[in-house]
């Protein structure tokens, strides 16, 4: 079955530290992205990729940082120097990023930091 | 700055009951309208989407109702049911990704 696959489920990180959530997707899509999701707060683009080593930033960028080596593969990293870093992390892709872009996410990513 | 603004927050209705959840917009370049779906713990999943040339589209259980001059658009869900229990996230394409709404929960009680 096609679909986007996001690991780990549950991670948990104490201040100061790094951490990288995976992201992989079998659609073919050409677009990814990824949104931080925070009780009451909707959804939140962090960073969006259209094609293979490019990427932009999106509303909240500040203390991530991405890559998109392969079409498949949209690894996000949360750095120590993101202040707030405790979220529902959901990656999402689509066909293209213009016009009617239907999104499909994978479960997310919970993320606490200790 | 959140550029689709949703309302309720959280909403109960009893089985069988219509709820309504509202957004609005500014930004006249957004050109499709979508609202997502998503259940505890999982991601959001498409639930139905309109262009702003149509005023009205059905899908099921599920109608938009859109309009352009007031630049709102709406969810209605008819005789809901315990299982459309989830939160609801209205949303309008910017040109390179989607902007969400807030999202409202709901629950619909038996």
């Amino acid at each position: 079955d096609g679909g986007i696959t996001q690991s780990p489920k549950y991670l948990f990180r104490k201040e100061g530290q790094n951490v990288t959530l995976s992201c992989e997707q079998n659609l073919n899509h050409d677009a990814m992205y990824w949104y931080r999701q925070d009780p009451g707060q909707g959804l939140r683009l962090i960073y969006y990729s259209q094609i293979v080593n490019d990427f932009q930033k999106g509303d909240i960028a500040e203390g991530y940082s991405v890559s998109r080596e392969k079409k498949e593969s949209f690894p996000l990293t949360v750095t120590s120097a993101q202040k707030n870093p405790t979220a529902f992390y959901l990656c999402a892709s689509s066909k293209s990023s213009s016009g009617a872009n239907v999104l499909t996410f994978g479960a997310g990513s919970r993320l606490t930091v200790l | 700055q959140q550029q689709v603004k949703q309302s309720p927050q959280s909403l109960i209705v009893q089985k069988g009951g219509i709820p309504i959840i509202n957004c609005a917009y500014e930004n006249t370049a957004f050109d499709y309208f979508p609202w997502y779906q998503q259940f505890p713990g999982k991601g959001p999943a498409l639930l139905i989407a309109i262009r702003p040339d149509v005023s009205e589209k059905k899908e099921g259980r599920f109608t938009i109702s859109f309009n352009k001059s007031a630049k709102q658009f709406s969810l209605h869900i008819m005789d809901s049911q315990p299982g459309d229990s989830a939160t609801y996230f209205c949303a309008a394409n910017s040109g390179y990704a989607l902007n969400f709404g807030k999202g409202t929960s709901l629950l619909v009680t038996p």
